[in-house]
């Protein structure tokens, strides 16, 4: 039973370059999310999503596509990566709702250069 | 404007301490407020409290919610080494918004 998983773990890029990051849940959960993690800002939404081809911009969005055509999968695409986008990225995904428990996947380091 | 506050930001105590997170919240509609434990990986959740669930305990930990007062603390008896994380809260609302996660406690404990 993998659950939620994130795939490459860690990953170096160059300014400029467009980057994917991918996501895939086992659980057939309708909530996916994603999420970047910086010192001093905690965890920032990035965009969710609450079924297959229905996704929402979340609190820093700019700079970033996601697309979900599968239930199982929410890939986070750079378009042309900036050093700024440096970050963990979490992604997540919950059963109930937006209100309710969020399961991440391991996380992926990226890191632009 | 959702808000969650964390506080404090980060703590040192010793093994075998108790100690308190605090989370304070301003959320529209406020449905429920969850905490998590984030060791050097994903966070992992810890607790969920709502109207209907205002006290969890699991172990070591408990929790409980103040609806009145906006708030919820997390309190963690006979600290060990492995309580040592950063401890996240974050509330969520019955509209259609996502949750909103405070900033996170560190918490260290020293042996």
């Amino acid at each position: 039973d993998a659950g939620i998983t994130q795939s490459p773990r860690y990953k170096i890029t160059e300014t400029g370059r467009q980057v994917t990051l991918m996501c895939h849940q086992t659980w057939s959960h309708s909530y996916m999310f994603w999420y970047r993690q910086d010192l001093g800002h905690g965890l920032r939404l990035i965009y969710y999503s609450a079924a297959a081809d229905i996704t929402d911009k979340g609190e820093v969005p700019d700079g970033y596509v996601v697309s979900r055509s599968k239930t199982e999968n929410f890939p986070l695409t750079l378009e042309s990566a900036t050093r700024s986008q440096t970050s963990v990225y979490f992604c997540a995904s919950s059963e109930l709702g937006l209100a309710y428990e969020q399961y991440f996947g391991p996380g992926t380091r990226l890191t632009v250069t | 404007e959702d808000k969650v506050v964390q506080s404090p930001l980060s703590l040192v105590v010793h093994e075998g301490d108790t100690v308190t997170l605090n989370c304070s919240y301003e959320v529209t509609n406020f449905r429920s407020l969850l905490w998590y434990k984030q060791e050097k990986k994903a966070p992992t959740f810890l607790f969920m409290l709502t109207s209907s669930g205002i006290e969890k305990k699991s172990g070591r930990l408990s929790s409980i919610l103040d609806k009145k007062e906006l708030f919820s603390i997390l309190n963690i008896t006979a600290t060990q080494t492995g309580d040592s994380a950063i401890y996240l809260c974050a509330g969520g609302s019955r509209g259609n918004t996502p949750l909103v996660f405070g900033k996170g406690t560190r918490l260290s404990v020293i042996a």
